[in-house]
């Protein structure tokens, strides 16, 4: 079983629909992220927790919110999808000594 | 502004032919800097972390350097297996908040 894994992996939607992308870890790391990746753009941190009381912005966090229910989950939000967030969503987990990240296998996203 | 911007965008080689991918940041206090492979449909998968100018390290047939303003992926003798798009990352701040560059896509033909 993957050590990061996010569901759904494909979805497609209509603009206006809220939509949550869930993500579950069982590395046992206390951070946890969330990435946009568009093509030609890289990935850009949409939101990122460090424990389930610490929830922070990240550089396009307009227009989601996210959700820390445990240790092991975060879940991302689309209140009110709109079609330029069609994207590749990647949630990730870090070991807090080396900084690196783990990444689960993304959640691509068409709003329509 | 921090920044992470990578070179060529895209690299086409011949199976064995090597070459090097670059990586230049401006950053403030650099706190490591990472490099990650990504297959199509596939989340990014570790690869190296450097920390310090003049740090080297090595794996199969890749290894990665690091100055002061910059990293370089070298590929040595590339099979058809190493085709995948990497991804140069940098530590910002020491809140292992990475900012990735683009990436290069690399394509080894037989």
């Amino acid at each position: 079983d993957a050590d990061v894994t996010q569901t759904p992996r494909n979805r497609i939607t209509k603009t206006g629909k809220r939509i949550m992308l869930e993500c579950s870890q069982t590395k046992g790391h206390d951070r946890m992220y969330w990435y946009r990746q568009d093509p030609g753009l890289g990935l850009r941190l949409i939101y990122y927790s460090f424990d389930v009381k610490d929830i922070n912005k990240g550089e396009i966090s307009d227009g989601y919110s996210v959700s820390r229910q445990a240790q092991a989950k975060f879940s991302l939000s689309l209140e009110s999808a709109i079609p330029n967030q069609t994207a590749l969503y990647f949630c990730a987990t870090t070991d807090r000594a080396t900084g690196e990240l783990f990444f689960g296998e993304g959640s691509r996203l068409t709003v329509l | 502004e921090d920044q992470v911007t990578q070179s060529p965008e895209a690299l086409r080689l011949q199976e064995g032919e090597s070459s090097s991918l670059n990586c230049s940041y401006t950053v403030s206090g650099l706190r490591g800097l990472f490099w990650y492979r990504q297959d199509p449909g596939k989340g990014p998968e570790f690869l190296f972390t450097l920390y310090s100018a003049g740090e080297e390290k090595e794996k199969e047939r890749l290894k990665a350097t690091l100055t002061k303003k910059e990293s370089f992926l070298h590929i040595t003798a590339p099979k058809p297996e190493d085709s995948a798009t990497y991804l140069c990352a940098v530590n910002e701040g020491g809140y292992n908040k990475l900012i990735f560059g683009a990436g290069t896509r690399l394509a080894v033909h037989p």
